[in-house]
């Protein structure tokens, strides 16, 4: 498949385990945090959203957590499967405008 | 509800030659993005258009263009290509609320320059 990003960070886990994916966000006046997956070939899906005024946010075997003391974001998949395996990308909006900042990306490799 | 649709999937060019991408959004979504995804830099963005007008721009040189239409479908134009311009181009569009509309991405245009 199509490469994402040929020098990301990667996290391998076991399939059935929990999953952290964690992310530093640079401007402390972001106010909306996404995450996104990327499968080979597609473009990001959008998995989990959070604005400023919550610090958890919980989805379907998804949470989000934020940080604003150290500027941080966290996703946790529970139960992971090999389906969860792609690259994972934190987004901040930190604006009105509709502009995203996109974090490097952490790449997930499920283990069978 | 189709998704974002971006059209050609895959294109080669020569250097100095100009390009074309389209993009149709999500139905109901007046608000389109384009980013730029490459390895070395990761997902940048380039513009964002609503209701035909560029509300917004990215750090990069004016051979990088785009329009929306009244339909809300766009394109993005890059002329005099350079081998730098190989990469990954997305788009992707949301409602008007930035807190309940998050972006959704099409598949991309994968743009190889040579």
């Amino acid at each position: 498949g199509e490469s994402v990003g040929l020098h990301l960070p990667t996290l391998s886990v076991q399939e059935g385990d929990n999953s952290i994916i964690n992310c530093a966000y640079s401007n402390s006046a972001s106010d909306y945090f996404i995450w996104y997956k990327q499968e080979s070939g597609k473009g990001p899906q959008f998995i989990i959203d959070i604005r400023s005024n919550m610090d958890k946010r919980q989805g379907q075997r998804v949470t989000v957590l934020l940080n604003k003391t150290v500027k941080h974001l966290s996703l946790q998949i529970a139960a992971t499967q090999p389906g969860d395996s792609a690259v994972y990308f934190c987004a901040e909006n930190g604006d009105s405008s509709y502009k995203l900042i996109f974090g490097s990306g952490t790449r997930l490799l499920v283990r069978p | 509800k189709a998704g974002v649709t971006q059209t050609p999937r895959y294109l080669i060019k020569t250097r100095g030659q100009q390009v074309t991408l389209s993009c149709s959004p999500i139905s109901g979504h007046r608000s389109v993005s384009w980013y730029q995804q490459t390895p070395g830099q990761g997902l940048q963005f380039l513009f964002e258009y609503f209701s035909e007008t560029q509300r917004n721009k990215g750090n990069f040189p004016g051979r990088f263009s785009g329009r929306q239409f009244s339909n809300s479908r766009s394109e993005m134009n890059v002329s005099t290509l350079e081998l730098g311009d190989s990469a990954l181009y997305l788009c992707a569009s949301r409602g008007e609320n930035r807190y309940n509309s998050p972006l959704h991405f099409g598949n991309g245009t994968r743009l190889t320059v040579t």
